[in-house]
Protein backbone atom coordinates (compact mmCIF):
# COMPACT_ATOMS: atom_id res chain seq x y z
CA UNK A 1 0.00 0.00 0.00
CA UNK A 2 1.21 3.53 -0.77
CA UNK A 3 2.16 5.51 2.01
CA UNK A 4 3.23 9.13 2.55
CA UNK A 5 4.57 10.65 5.84
CA UNK A 6 4.97 13.91 6.75
CA UNK A 7 7.01 14.88 10.23
CA UNK A 8 6.51 16.89 12.65
CA UNK A 9 2.53 16.77 12.38
CA UNK A 10 2.78 20.32 14.28
CA UNK A 11 5.19 22.47 14.72
CA UNK A 12 5.27 26.19 16.85
CA UNK A 13 8.04 28.64 16.20
CA UNK A 14 8.61 32.30 16.30
CA UNK A 15 8.75 34.45 13.64
CA UNK A 16 12.22 34.96 11.98
CA UNK A 17 13.21 31.36 12.93
CA UNK A 18 13.91 28.49 10.07
CA UNK A 19 11.75 25.39 9.60
CA UNK A 20 12.25 22.46 7.89
CA UNK A 21 9.29 19.99 7.52
CA UNK A 22 9.76 16.72 6.29
CA UNK A 23 7.88 14.13 3.84
CA UNK A 24 8.84 10.51 3.05
CA UNK A 25 7.03 8.12 0.93
CA UNK A 26 6.93 4.50 -0.22
CA UNK A 27 5.22 4.34 -3.44
CA UNK A 28 5.26 1.64 -6.02
CA UNK A 29 5.14 3.54 -8.94
CA UNK A 30 6.23 7.44 -8.34
CA UNK A 31 5.97 10.25 -10.86
CA UNK A 32 5.93 13.59 -8.83
CA UNK A 33 5.57 14.97 -5.67
CA UNK A 34 3.97 17.83 -4.66
CA UNK A 35 3.64 20.41 -1.18
CA UNK A 36 0.59 22.70 -0.85
CA UNK A 37 0.41 24.94 1.71
CA UNK A 38 -3.66 25.21 3.20
CA UNK A 39 -4.80 28.06 5.23
CA UNK A 40 -8.23 27.65 6.10
CA UNK A 41 -10.46 25.71 3.80
CA UNK A 42 -8.50 25.67 0.03
CA UNK A 43 -4.78 23.89 -0.82
CA UNK A 44 -2.98 26.02 -2.85
CA UNK A 45 -0.02 24.80 -5.17
CA UNK A 46 3.73 25.38 -4.04
CA UNK A 47 6.01 23.21 -5.90
CA UNK A 48 6.32 20.43 -7.78
CA UNK A 49 9.17 17.96 -7.65
CA UNK A 50 10.00 15.37 -10.01
CA UNK A 51 14.08 15.36 -10.11
CA UNK A 52 16.29 14.32 -7.50
CA UNK A 53 18.75 17.10 -6.14
CA UNK A 54 17.51 20.35 -7.80
CA UNK A 55 16.16 22.40 -5.46
CA UNK A 56 13.16 24.61 -6.34
CA UNK A 57 12.58 27.75 -4.36
CA UNK A 58 10.04 30.52 -4.35
CA UNK A 59 10.74 33.41 -1.63
CA UNK A 60 11.58 32.34 1.21
CA UNK A 61 10.22 28.66 0.55
CA UNK A 62 12.23 26.09 -1.24
CA UNK A 63 12.14 22.69 -1.39
CA UNK A 64 13.82 19.49 -2.50
CA UNK A 65 13.59 16.01 -3.98
CA UNK A 66 15.98 12.94 -2.97
CA UNK A 67 14.92 9.78 -4.95
CA UNK A 68 17.31 7.34 -3.17
CA UNK A 69 16.28 8.25 0.27
CA UNK A 70 12.52 8.43 -0.86
CA UNK A 71 11.87 11.97 0.57
CA UNK A 72 11.59 15.91 0.06
CA UNK A 73 11.99 18.36 2.40
CA UNK A 74 10.32 21.85 3.13
CA UNK A 75 12.54 24.79 3.55
CA UNK A 76 10.77 27.97 4.98
CA UNK A 77 13.42 30.65 6.18
CA UNK A 78 12.78 34.23 7.74
CA UNK A 79 9.30 32.87 9.09
CA UNK A 80 6.15 35.29 9.41
CA UNK A 81 3.19 34.59 11.20
CA UNK A 82 1.25 34.80 7.59
CA UNK A 83 3.06 31.20 6.94
CA UNK A 84 0.99 30.10 10.11
CA UNK A 85 -1.09 26.99 8.30
CA UNK A 86 -1.11 23.36 7.37
CA UNK A 87 1.46 21.71 4.71
CA UNK A 88 0.53 18.69 2.57
CA UNK A 89 2.48 17.14 0.93
CA UNK A 90 1.34 14.44 -2.09
CA UNK A 91 2.83 11.80 -4.37
CA UNK A 92 1.65 11.42 -7.89
CA UNK A 93 1.81 7.80 -8.48
CA UNK A 94 0.13 7.69 -12.39
CA UNK A 95 -1.07 9.89 -14.72
CA UNK A 96 -3.69 12.28 -13.66
CA UNK A 97 -2.79 13.94 -10.67
CA UNK A 98 -4.84 10.70 -8.58
CA UNK A 99 -2.96 12.20 -5.47
CA UNK A 100 -1.92 10.19 -2.56
CA UNK A 101 -1.64 12.60 0.43
CA UNK A 102 0.14 12.43 3.79
CA UNK A 103 -1.24 14.08 6.85
CA UNK A 104 -0.07 17.88 6.63
CA UNK A 105 2.14 19.51 9.27
CA UNK A 106 0.27 22.03 11.17
CA UNK A 107 2.90 25.36 11.55
CA UNK A 108 2.15 28.28 13.96
CA UNK A 109 4.27 31.01 13.88
CA UNK A 110 4.08 33.28 17.10
CA UNK A 111 5.10 36.95 17.15
CA UNK B 1 -10.92 34.66 -13.94
CA UNK B 2 -13.17 32.69 -11.07
CA UNK B 3 -11.16 30.02 -9.57
CA UNK B 4 -12.70 26.84 -8.70
CA UNK B 5 -16.19 27.74 -6.97
CA UNK B 6 -17.86 25.35 -4.70
CA UNK B 7 -21.33 24.68 -3.64
CA UNK B 8 -22.79 25.04 -0.69
CA UNK B 9 -19.93 25.63 1.72
CA UNK B 10 -21.51 24.09 4.98
CA UNK B 11 -24.42 21.89 4.95
CA UNK B 12 -25.57 19.46 7.96
CA UNK B 13 -27.31 15.72 7.44
CA UNK B 14 -29.00 13.32 9.29
CA UNK B 15 -28.10 9.75 8.79
CA UNK B 16 -29.16 7.38 5.96
CA UNK B 17 -30.17 10.91 3.86
CA UNK B 18 -28.30 11.75 0.73
CA UNK B 19 -26.58 14.44 -0.76
CA UNK B 20 -25.33 15.87 -3.49
CA UNK B 21 -22.34 18.73 -3.64
CA UNK B 22 -21.45 20.68 -6.31
CA UNK B 23 -18.23 22.16 -8.32
CA UNK B 24 -17.50 24.60 -11.23
CA UNK B 25 -14.24 24.20 -12.56
CA UNK B 26 -11.92 27.26 -13.23
CA UNK B 27 -11.55 28.24 -16.97
CA UNK B 28 -10.08 26.57 -19.33
CA UNK B 29 -10.08 23.16 -17.47
CA UNK B 30 -11.26 19.88 -18.40
CA UNK B 31 -10.87 17.74 -15.59
CA UNK B 32 -12.30 17.43 -12.03
CA UNK B 33 -11.36 15.44 -9.21
CA UNK B 34 -12.80 14.97 -5.73
CA UNK B 35 -11.09 14.24 -2.18
CA UNK B 36 -12.02 13.91 1.04
CA UNK B 37 -10.58 15.50 4.11
CA UNK B 38 -11.43 14.21 7.37
CA UNK B 39 -10.15 16.38 10.80
CA UNK B 40 -6.84 15.94 10.96
CA UNK B 41 -5.93 13.96 8.21
CA UNK B 42 -4.79 14.68 4.29
CA UNK B 43 -7.08 14.97 1.84
CA UNK B 44 -8.15 11.16 -0.06
CA UNK B 45 -8.79 10.90 -3.37
CA UNK B 46 -12.34 10.06 -4.32
CA UNK B 47 -12.52 9.82 -8.39
CA UNK B 48 -11.99 11.95 -11.30
CA UNK B 49 -13.96 12.78 -14.36
CA UNK B 50 -12.88 13.80 -17.66
CA UNK B 51 -15.24 14.28 -20.68
CA UNK B 52 -17.86 12.84 -18.31
CA UNK B 53 -16.44 9.68 -17.69
CA UNK B 54 -14.89 8.31 -14.34
CA UNK B 55 -11.50 8.26 -15.63
CA UNK B 56 -10.00 7.09 -11.66
CA UNK B 57 -11.25 5.93 -8.34
CA UNK B 58 -10.32 5.75 -5.51
CA UNK B 59 -10.84 3.82 -2.51
CA UNK B 60 -14.28 4.62 -1.64
CA UNK B 61 -17.29 2.75 -1.33
CA UNK B 62 -20.09 2.63 -4.19
CA UNK B 63 -22.43 4.86 -2.00
CA UNK B 64 -19.82 7.80 -3.46
CA UNK B 65 -20.67 8.31 -6.89
CA UNK B 66 -20.33 11.63 -9.41
CA UNK B 67 -21.08 13.27 -12.64
CA UNK B 68 -19.90 15.90 -15.01
CA UNK B 69 -21.78 17.67 -16.88
CA UNK B 70 -20.77 18.87 -20.63
CA UNK B 71 -19.34 22.49 -19.53
CA UNK B 72 -17.33 20.70 -17.40
CA UNK B 73 -19.52 21.34 -14.08
CA UNK B 74 -19.35 18.14 -12.09
CA UNK B 75 -21.30 16.93 -9.00
CA UNK B 76 -20.30 14.34 -6.44
CA UNK B 77 -23.36 12.23 -4.92
CA UNK B 78 -23.26 10.50 -1.60
CA UNK B 79 -26.13 7.98 -0.54
CA UNK B 80 -26.69 6.50 3.08
CA UNK B 81 -25.32 8.72 4.84
CA UNK B 82 -22.84 7.76 7.87
CA UNK B 83 -21.76 9.68 10.61
CA UNK B 84 -17.60 8.99 8.93
CA UNK B 85 -18.91 10.97 6.07
CA UNK B 86 -18.72 14.24 8.02
CA UNK B 87 -15.89 16.07 6.01
CA UNK B 88 -14.56 18.69 4.19
CA UNK B 89 -15.11 17.93 0.08
CA UNK B 90 -12.51 19.48 -2.06
CA UNK B 91 -13.08 19.66 -5.72
CA UNK B 92 -10.00 20.34 -8.05
CA UNK B 93 -9.86 21.11 -11.49
CA UNK B 94 -6.89 21.05 -14.42
CA UNK B 95 -6.08 20.58 -17.55
CA UNK B 96 -5.85 16.76 -18.50
CA UNK B 97 -3.08 15.15 -16.72
CA UNK B 98 -1.89 18.76 -15.32
CA UNK B 99 -1.47 20.16 -11.74
CA UNK B 100 -5.00 20.61 -9.72
CA UNK B 101 -6.07 23.78 -8.48
CA UNK B 102 -8.40 23.39 -5.48
CA UNK B 103 -11.89 24.87 -4.38
CA UNK B 104 -12.61 26.44 -1.14
CA UNK B 105 -14.75 22.88 0.11
CA UNK B 106 -18.12 22.01 1.26
CA UNK B 107 -17.78 21.35 4.96
CA UNK B 108 -20.55 18.97 5.71
CA UNK B 109 -21.70 17.61 8.93
CA UNK B 110 -23.76 14.60 9.59
CA UNK B 111 -25.79 13.86 12.43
Amino acid sequence: EDKVVQSPLSLVVHEGDTVTLNCSYEVTNFRSLLWYKQEKKAPTFLFMLTSSGIEKKSGRLSSILDKKELFSILNITATQTGDSAIYLCAVDTNSGYALNFGKGTSLLVTP
Amino acid sequence: DAGVTQSPTHLIKTRGQQVTLRCSPKSGHDTVSWYQQALGQGPQFIFQYYEEEERQRGNFPDRFSGHQFPNYSSELNVNALLLGDSALYLCASSRLDEKLFFGSGTQLSVL
